[in-house]
């Protein structure tokens, strides 16, 4: 029930193209709703985030849909940029305490 | 200021031996995390701590494995007896607030017992 599910495990996009990664979880406790970015030996960084009480939240080219009935929640990037390629991972956390991490998807934004 | 800092970023350790990693958080950051993550997986939570105690220990593996946060800033990651199976980056990131849920990361240790 702490699992938090992450798809796809790999992305390939053309730059200006909108990759869309998904994420589902179990526990209905959880409260918080996190994206990070992580580059190659370096610690994730968070990029956006969402609580419950709301359906969508957007930070520049960053988008969460959170779909609480569902129990998923997405992130859009808009107009992608080869910059972006990284490994982004979805978490979910309980009142800040326990973090749980998805899988993560490896995204490559080819020029 | 500084981010969070992490030392040594490289450890490499026969198995069997004893190791420590060490964290310093942001300055006054009250929570602090540690994390393990294995090559192509997402971070798995090891322990929390509020200030100077654990406040949430659950991810820590086995006895093996002990944290301390002595003064409430600083911690040290222990692993004793080290396997094969610890190798793994070690990450620890901090929080400004209880409750807080914002976690800022530092660039973690990379752990290889041979």
């Amino acid at each position: 029930q702490q699992q938090v599910k992450q798809s796809p495990q790999s992305l390939i996009v053309q730059k200006g193209g909108i990759p869309i990664i998904n994420c589902a979880y179990e526990n209905t406790a959880f409260d918080y709703f996190p994206w990070y970015q992580q580059f190659p030996g370096k610690g994730p960084a968070l990029l956006i985030a969402i609580r419950p009480d709301v359906s969508e939240k957007k930070e520049g080219r960053f988008t969460i849909s959170f779909n609480k009935s569902a129990k998923q929640f997405s992130l859009h990037i808009m107009d992608s940029q080869p910059g972006d390629s990284a490994t982004y991972f979805c978490a979910a956390s309980n009142y800040g305490q326990n973090f749980v991490f998805g899988p993560g998807t490896r995204l490559s934004v080819l020029p | 200021g500084a981010g969070v800092s992490q030392t040594p970023s490289n450890k490499v350790t026969e198995k069997g031996k004893y190791v420590e990693l060490r964290c310093d958080p942001i300055s006054g950051h009250t929570a602090l995390y540690w994390y393990r993550q294995s090559l192509g997986q997402g971070p798995e939570f090891l322990i929390y701590f509020q200030g100077t105690g654990a406040a949430d220990d659950s991810g820590l593996p086995n006895d093996r494995f002990f944290a301390v946060r002595p003064e409430g800033s600083v911690s040290t990651l222990k692993i004793q007896r080290t396997e094969r199976g610890d190798s793994a980056v070690y990450l620890c990131a901090s929080s400004p607030l209880p409750g807080t849920d914002t976690q800022y990361f530092g660039p973690g240790t990379r752990l290889t017992v041979l």
